[in-house]
């Protein structure tokens, strides 16, 4: 079971808008950057965004990040069939450990 | 274009050791921390070890701690996961990936599946 607590799954149809939320705690996100990551069926992580709510080139601005005390919130809208996967949350902990969350598979339908 | 590209996966029994590599190009790799990361098969990620562009600051997973080690030889571009006393829940895809400590991991390879059975 994963420090950082995130939904097991979501949906929406196409076109739709989706968020999908990371829990923690003062120890890790409430002090720290979080950071989101894509893994398409069969393939590696891909950074989505770091340092909340920043995103890597070429990443569209469909996909936004925002953090609140300690949960963040990956946004995702105009919901494409090639967003699904499953979206990871990362962040430090103070106990020197990187965590992630526990994984969110996302359903386009 | 940075790649990153791990070797050295397969199928060792419980108890056996086996050493993963992650050869790095088109970046600096002496100014990045790097860091390996597992997903057993059907579950999520999980941190395992980082260790600084000079190797100076390097940090375990608590699961890992005193079996694994980290390491990386600079002139070659290349990130090391030395594993011994493997056991069957450290079987999973290993991936190397680049960034700092404490920060985001940017770039992540391939991974390179490790089987522990008997």
């Amino acid at each position: 079971q994963s420090v950082l607590t995130q939904p097991p799954s979501v949906s929406a149809a196409p076109g739709q808008k989706v968020t999908i939320s990371c829990s923690g705690s003062s120890s890790n996100i409430g002090n720290n950057y979080v950071s989101w990551y894509q893994q398409l069926p069969g393939t590696a992580p891909k950074l989505l965004i770091y340092e909340n709510n920043k995103r890597p080139s070429g990443i569209p601005d469909r996909f936004s990040g925002s953090k609140s005390g300690t949960s963040a919130t990956l946004g995702i809208t105009g919901l494409q069939t090639g967003d699904e996967a499953d979206y990871y949350c990362g962040t430090w902990d103070s106990s020197l450990s990187v965590l992630f969350g526990g994984g969110t598979k996302l359903t386009v339908l | 274009e940075v790649q990153l590209v791990e070797s050295g996966g397969g199928l060792v029994k419980p108890g056996g050791s086996l050493r993963l590599s992650c050869a790095a190009s088109g970046f600096t790799f002496s100014s990045y921390s790097m860091n390996w990361v597992r997903q057993a098969p059907g579950k999520g990620l999980e941190w395992v070890s980082s260790i600084s562009s000079s190797s100076s600051y390097i940090y375990y997973a608590d699961s890992v701690k005193g079996r694994f080690t980290i390491s990386r030889d600079n002139a070659k571009n290349s990130l090391y996961l030395q594993m011994n006393s493997l056991r069957a829940e450290d079987t999973a895809v290993y991936y190397c990936a680049r960034g700092d400590f404490g920060q985001y991991f940017d770039y992540w390879g391939q991974g390179t599946l490790v089987t522990v059975s008997s």
